[in-house]
């Protein structure tokens, strides 16, 4: 089992719609907790980042993290086409420097 | 002005052979990273190196050597390239310290018939 799942998808949503993107992860050491956007044939780029539990706002994109559920969110609103792209959710633990990634889930945002 | 860049964007090459991918990043980050993503987009940190020195070297076949001449360049170099080497390699740079941070490169997209 890896130490983070994430639903590969594709989730396919209509402009406008409000999407939730997750992650869950098996490692309790981690605390700080990244959402990466990837376009088709690019590299990853970083969203937000997280440091342990609670709510983080920056536009349209909330990330939330329930450290106690081992769960995190990402949620867009107003959901546009140039939304579509993998997301990929990364943690790492207090001390290390190195990101575990999860699998990626890819999102179509359709007009 | 790219921020990270890799050379070359396209590799490939027979097995066996041996190759090398280049990367520069001038944001004057102190920390680079060699990651892998496979076909199904699973990205998997390779190598790290803090000013030149390697700090991650996860369990990757000794085919594979890092190489850091300075704080600005990180190299890869694959021996005896085998078909599970494809993949897409990224190249990232960060501060140490921050590693959450990170600024990928395009990727080289490798190919090993």
């Amino acid at each position: 089992q890896k130490e983070v799942e994430q639903d590969p998808g594709p989730l396919s949503v209509p402009e406008g719609a409000i999407v939730s993107l997750n992650c869950t992860y098996s490692n309790s050491a981690f605390q700080y907790f990244m959402w990466y956007r990837q376009y088709s044939r690019k590299g990853p780029e970083l969203l937000m980042y997280t440091y342990s539990s609670g709510n983080k706002e920056d536009g349209r994109f909330t990330a939330q993290v329930d450290k106690s559920s081992k769960y995190i969110s990402l949620f867009i609103r107003d959901s546009q086409p140039s939304d579509s792209a993998t997301y990929l959710c990364a943690m790492r633990t207090g001390t290390a420097s190195k990101l575990t990634f999860g699998t990626g889930t890819r999102l179509q945002v359709t007009l | 002005d790219t921020a990270v860049s890799q050379t070359p964007k396209y590799l490939v090459t027979q097995m066996g052979n041996d190759k090398s991918i280049k990367c520069e990043q001038n944001l004057g980050h102190d920390t680079m990273y060699w990651y892998k993503q496979d076909s199904k987009k699973f990205l998997k940190i390779m190598f790290s190196y803090n000013n030149k020195e390697l700090i991650i070297n996860e369990t990757v076949p000794n085919r594979f050597s890092p190489k850091s001449p300075d704080k600005a360049h990180l190299n890869l170099h694959i021996n005896s390239l085998e078909l599970g080497d494809s993949a897409v390699y990224f190249c990232a740079s960060g501060r140490a310290g921050a590693a959450y941070e990170q600024y990928f490169g395009p990727g080289t997209r490798l190919t090993v018939t």
